[in-house]
């Protein structure tokens, strides 16, 4: 199992640039998340998905679209990038709905200029 | 979790000591707690987790304790080693993936 890969490793974006960060799992997880890392601050989430076709709205959603066409992949899409974007994604899978362990990706790193 | 602005706590330890990482919870709902850790450039790894009817929970090497009544958790790591190094951080969950809180994190330096 490759458990969950995140593409790219490394994206810069000029301001008003749109892009795809793509999220993908093997181990047939329903539940699937979208986590943004600041310095100085822990993880919050984004958007998540309790199923394919099904998402919802984490604490930071703005600026950032979200669909589950499959099980396993969840990308997320930024529609007008923004420099506050700038920071690391991770995405994230699990068995159960967040009492259950989170399964995260090695992280993609987003500079907004 | 922590609220330590832009640094992160860091704790030094001789290798082959133990290292013990605190972190204060905030909601008295939450009843499952995750310790995580990650090495620089990598994704957040699960360690151990505890749910809120334990004090305490044992793996290979850490042992997590809960005490409730002051919303404290902690990691400890016997015989810490090298490959240690990392950020450690804890969430707590009230139930469903909205309502974990992730806490900022410590440093954990090896000295060897």
């Amino acid at each position: 199992n490759a458990g969950v890969t995140q593409t790219p490793k490394f994206q810069v974006l000029k301001t008003g640039q749109s892009m795809t960060l793509q999220c993908a799992q093997d181990m047939n997880h329903e539940y699937m998340s979208w986590y943004r890392q600041d310095p100085g601050m822990g993880l919050r989430l984004i958007h998540y998905s309790v199923g394919a076709g099904i998402t919802d709205q984490g604490e930071v959603p703005n600026g950032y679209n979200v669909s589950r066409s499959t099980t396993e992949d969840f990308p997320l899409r930024l529609l007008s990038a923004a420099p506050s974007q700038t920071s690391v994604y991770f995405c994230a899978s699990s068995y159960g709905t967040g009492q259950e362990t989170q399964y995260f990706g090695p992280g993609t790193r987003l500079l907004v200029l | 979790g922590e609220s330590v602005g832009l640094h992160l706590p860091t704790l030094s330890v001789q290798e082959g000591d133990n290292s013990i990482i605190n972190c204060a919870y905030s909601n008295s709902a939450s009843d499952y707690f995750i310790w995580y850790k990650q090495e620089s450039g990598k994704g957040p790894q699960f360690i151990i987790d505890i749910r809120s009817n334990m004090d305490k929970r044992q793996g290979q090497r850490v042992t997590v304790l809960l005490n409730k009544t002051v919303k404290h958790l902690s990691l400890q790591i016997a015989a810490t080693q090298p490959g240690d190094s990392a950020v450690y951080f804890c969430a707590e969950n009230s139930g469903g993936y909205q309502k974990v809180t992730f806490g900022i994190g410590t440093k954990l330096q090896v000295i060897p």
